[in-house]
């Protein structure tokens, strides 16, 4: 079975100063798709950024990046220069890509980040 | 970009009642998946469908039910109405690997928030 853990209920960063939010995973698929995902306070589910469980390096999208270390099954987050917007929960997420794959998100606990002026 | 649109965004029900969700996924994307968000927890997956038809079934309670329409919208069926079902709503879209979607990114709509009194 498929599983990700976010160890983090809550994390606090300095505005400008740089966090890093943990996810682990456990699955059995040589093939997956690991999410991270922003739910600011008004609930919508923003995507952030991808990592395949075959890209040879770490996917990025402007402040953010994902630290992907496959032998130890973690996946963790990267937000360069917080801003006070970044106030939010996190959650990062998994899908298989198995050959039943349905592309079924499964979630983390979530850890919610909060930005201090 | 267009994005999924849900509709309605707040709903409230008795118990017993009926309620009907609505999901419209960004042009072109043949996958839609539903979740449900209780108070303070991570997004299950509830069902999901491809090219119009049931590709995958989570925790979805019999009371519920759904479908896909020719025109890609989608519908969340939901009877019987328990205070327990009082949630956030999320239907998220996505482009299959088949069709050239690459990752295979769900993007979630706003979400329908639904009190169940």
């Amino acid at each position: 079975a498929q599983k990700i853990t976010q160890t983090q209920p809550g994390m606090f960063v300095q505005e400008k100063e740089a966090v890093t939010l943990d996810c682990t995973y456990d699955t059995s698929d040589p093939s997956y798709g690991l999410f991270w995902y922003k739910q600011p306070s008004s609930g919508e589910m923003i995507f952030l950024i991808y990592q395949g469980s075959y890209d040879q390096q770490n996917a990025t999208e402007g402040r953010y990046s994902l630290n992907f270390q496959k032998a130890r099954k973690s996946a963790n987050l990267v937000i360069s220069a917080s801003q006070l917007g970044d106030s939010a929960m996190y959650f990062c997420a998994m899908s298989s890509r198995d050959s039943s794959n349905t592309g079924k998100l499964i979630f983390g606990q979530g850890t919610t980040l909060q930005v201090k002026p | 970009a267009a994005g999924v649109i849900q509709s309605p965004r707040h709903l409230i029900k008795e118990k017993r009642e009926t309620a009907t969700l609505k999901c419209y996924p960004i042009p072109r994307h043949d996958t839609v998946y539903w979740y449900q968000q209780g108070p303070g927890q991570d997004p299950q997956f509830l069902i999901s469908f491809y090219e119009k038809m049931q590709s995958d079934k989570g925790s979805i309670p019999d009371r519920f039910s759904a479908q896909q329409f020719s025109d890609y919208h989608s519908e969340l069926n939901m009877s019987s109405l328990e205070l327990g079902d009082s949630a956030l709503y999320f239907c998220a879209s996505s482009l299959s690997p088949s069709a050239g979607g690459w990752p295979d990114t769900q993007y979630f709509g706003p979400g329908t928030r639904l009190t169940v009194l």
